[in-house]
């Protein structure tokens, strides 16, 4: 299916565990983006991407890796897990990055750290 | 450093009355603005944007958006709600002036349409 996807979409872990979530896109967009999604914040960015082995920190990166070794996917590890970092998780993409493009949504990720 | 405020957490409208979800902005240039609209356990979906030009926008579902540089202001507004319409909406600020630089992401505000 064409589009951007997320996996899993519902994840529960517990402190201290490694936690990788998965981002596909088959648009070929250059840019791709991590947020989190959380009451009162509304989503702010963790990391972003402009290409393949491009990447750069966003408001909120600590206890956060990304890598991106393909155009389409990039996935975002919590290296050791902790309770703050329970959240909604959204990858987006967008292209051309003109700065007046809109980014498209996946549908999201759902972490629970116990 | 770009920011935005969406001044209100929640706005209730009854269906086919119009309504407005506010939104102002802070950018040291010129900016690119964005409205999302999230239903629930669902991603953003793209409403509409303002580069330039028109100051009044026309996206998706019925929905526009009025942009006032003088006021920062970038508020959406809908002549007629309808219930379908009850979601999180969110206003985003990017500053053209700066290069690429991300998407500042307001907290949201959640539109309850009553039948």
């Amino acid at each position: 299916d064409a589009g951007i996807t997320q996996s899993p979409r519902y994840k529960i872990t517990e402190t201290g565990r490694q936690v990788t979530l998965m981002c596909h896109q088959t648009w070929s967009h250059s840019y791709m983006f991590w947020y989190r999604q959380d009451l009162g914040h509304g989503l702010r960015l963790i990391y972003y991407s402009a290409a393949a082995d491009i990447t750069d920190k966003g408001e909120v990166p600590d206890g956060y890796v990304v890598s991106r070794s393909k155009t389409e996917n990039f996935p975002l590890t919590l290296e050791s897990a902790t309770r703050s970092q329970t959240s909604v998780y959204f990858c987006a993409s967008s292209d051309p990055p003109g700065g007046s493009d809109e980014q498209f949504f996946g549908p999201g990720t759902r972490l629970t750290v116990l | 450093a770009q920011s935005v405020a969406q001044p209100e957490d929640q706005v209730n409208v009854a269906e086919g009355n119009p309504l407005t979800v506010k939104c102002t902005y802070s950018v040291s240039g010129n900016p690119y603005l964005f409205w999302y609209v999230q239903y629930p356990n669902r991603g953003l979906q793209f409403l509409l944007k303002y580069i330039t030009g028109d100051n009044l926008v026309k996206g998706s579902y019925g929905f526009e958006a009025e942009f006032n540089k003088s006021q920062t202001s970038f508020h959406l507004k809908k002549p007629s709600a309808l219930v379908s319409d009850s979601a999180l909406y969110f206003c985003a600020v990017r500053d053209m002036n700066s290069g690429y630089s991300t998407l500042t992401f307001g907290k949201g505000t959640m539109l309850l349409v009553s039948p």
